[in-house]
């Protein structure tokens, strides 16, 4: 199946500094990715749809400005975390699905990436 | 709008015994449905999907799901199961066949094989 790859898989930042984590789609074009956060022993919430070449939708409760998102080609899609402070701190998993001409409706995810800020 | 509940969030279970993973759905249009397994600090991967035809689907690893739409279900099962089935699974929905809709998820069921 279709690959995709999340960087970096885990990090650790002091609060108030930002940190970016990459999504990649290794071997299709993904017009839309989304980003997930996940809490301990919870479910995956989505937080943001990343449009290639427009401004990421983000749902409701989910801070743009410190989330931010930038899809910039078919294959990469950003999310910046913004001032992190130590309830940043989660396990966020971006996703793709290579649905857009209605071949497959699959979601393929990155491996997660664990934030953790002091 | 959809929604999935999962009805167990954990489900302690001996090794080699059946195992059945309840879900059920909430959408007033046709949906997808699918199974993920989340193992510790890693992403989700795909179990099995059902997109339509034949209600029984089966997956990876030795899972299978039914979907029955009368009872909005779609309940994961498994008949002998092993320690290396120790993980989370979630059940997720979308109803939308084009890629820019995201699949909303239940709250998980943590499966413990116990030795």
């Amino acid at each position: 199946g279709a690959v995709v790859s999340q960087h970096p898989s885990w990090v650790i930042c002091k609060s108030g500094t930002s940190v970016k984590i990459e999504c990649r789609s290794l071997d299709f074009q993904a017009t839309t990715m989304f980003w997930y956060r996940q809490f301990p022993k919870q479910s995956l919430m989505l937080m943001a749809t990343s449009n290639e070449g427009s401004k990421a939708t983000y749902e409701q409760g989910v801070e743009k400005d410190k989330f931010l998102i930038n899809h910039a080609s078919l294959t990469l899609s950003t999310l910046t975390v913004t001032s992190a402070h130590p309830e940043d701190s989660s396990f966020y998993i971006c996703s793709a699905r290579e649905g857009a001409t209605g071949k497959d409706t699959e979601a393929f995810f990155g491996q997660g990436t664990r934030l953790t800020v002091v | 709008a959809q929604s999935v509940t999962q009805l167990d969030s954990q489900v302690p279970v001996f090794e080699e015994a059946p195992v059945e993973l309840r879900c059920n759905y909430s959408s007033s249009v046709s949906v997808y449905l699918f199974w993920y397994v989340q193992y510790p600090n890693q992403g989700l991967q795909l179990l099995l999907k059902y997109l339509s035809g034949s209600t029984l689907v089966k997956g990876i690893n030795g899972f299978e799901a039914e979907f029955n739409k009368s009872q909005t279900s779609f309940h994961l099962r498994k008949p002998s199961v092993h320690i290396s089935d120790t993980a989370e699974y979630f059940c997720a929905v979308t109803q939308g066949w084009s890629g820019n809709t995201p699949l909303v998820f239940g709250k998980g069921t943590r499966l413990s094989v116990i030795a």
